[in-house]
């Protein structure tokens, strides 16, 4: 069993479209979650951190953490082309081991003009 | 903003030639990082390395693998025999689960490597 699900897509919206992103877990131990944009041939960017569970706003952007159901959201407004890019989830947990990050496999959005 | 530096950007070798990636982790980071992705496919873990050596590896991480820290801001990664299957973009990422802006990772803009 994966760690982490993420619906790979590709996802195609219209400009303007409001986008929302999910991805699923199994590990109850995670307690930071992270959303990155990549943009083809560049290295993966972080656009939103939470940490536990609760909403956090920025901008455009909306992150959502349901730790009951294992489940996590990225809400894009008002979607605009520049936002067409593979948005990885990603989230871990502090082990005695190390300091460990889970990845989904990343959802491919195409916003069209 | 402080950012993980790679280098080069792009390197193209020879199949059985020896290839050094270079990164410059975050400066008060503790832990550093390699991941590797193929063109069109997901990031994989390579390796996690904390306190002059690895906390973790993964299968792919075999023996032409190898990282390094040579001095108190280089991170390195090594690929003794590289392979047609290595060509991929290597990313060097770092993290410290004890700052106050809290556990997130942070990724470099990659190496491109390709084997021929």
């Amino acid at each position: 069993q994966k760690e982490v699900e993420q619906d790979p897509g590709p996802l195609s919206v219209p400009e303007g479209a409001i986008v929302s992103l999910n991805c699923t877990y199994s590990n109850s131990a995670f307690q930071y979650f992270m959303w990155y944009r990549q943009y083809s041939r560049k290295g993966p960017e972080l656009l939103m951190y939470t940490y536990s569970s609760g909403n956090k706003e920025d901008g455009r952007f909306t992150a959502q953490v349901d730790k009951s159901s294992k489940y996590i959201s990225l809400f894009i407004r008002d979607s605009q082309p520049s936002d067409s890019a593979t948005y990885l989830c990603a989230m871990s947990a502090v082990w005695n081991t190390g300091n460990q990050f889970y990845f989904g496999t990343g959802t491919s959005l195409t916003v069209i003009p | 903003e402080p950012e993980v530096t790679q280098t080069p950007s792009h390197q193209v070798t020879q199949m059985g030639q020896e290839v050094i990636l270079r990164c410059v982790p975050i400066s008060n980071h503790l832990y550093f990082y390699w991941y590797r992705q193929i063109l069109g496919q997901k990031v994989e873990f390579l390796v996690s390395f904390y306190n002059n050596e690895i906390s973790e590896k993964s299968e792919i991480f075999d023996d032409q693998f190898s990282v390094e820290r040579p001095d108190g801001s280089n991170f390195t990664l090594k690929i003794r025999s590289t392979k047609l299957e290595d060509s991929a973009m290597y990313f060097c990422a770092s993290s410290d689960p004890g700052l106050s802006s809290g556990n997130t990772i942070y990724f470099g803009e990659g190496s491109w490597l390709t084997v021929v």
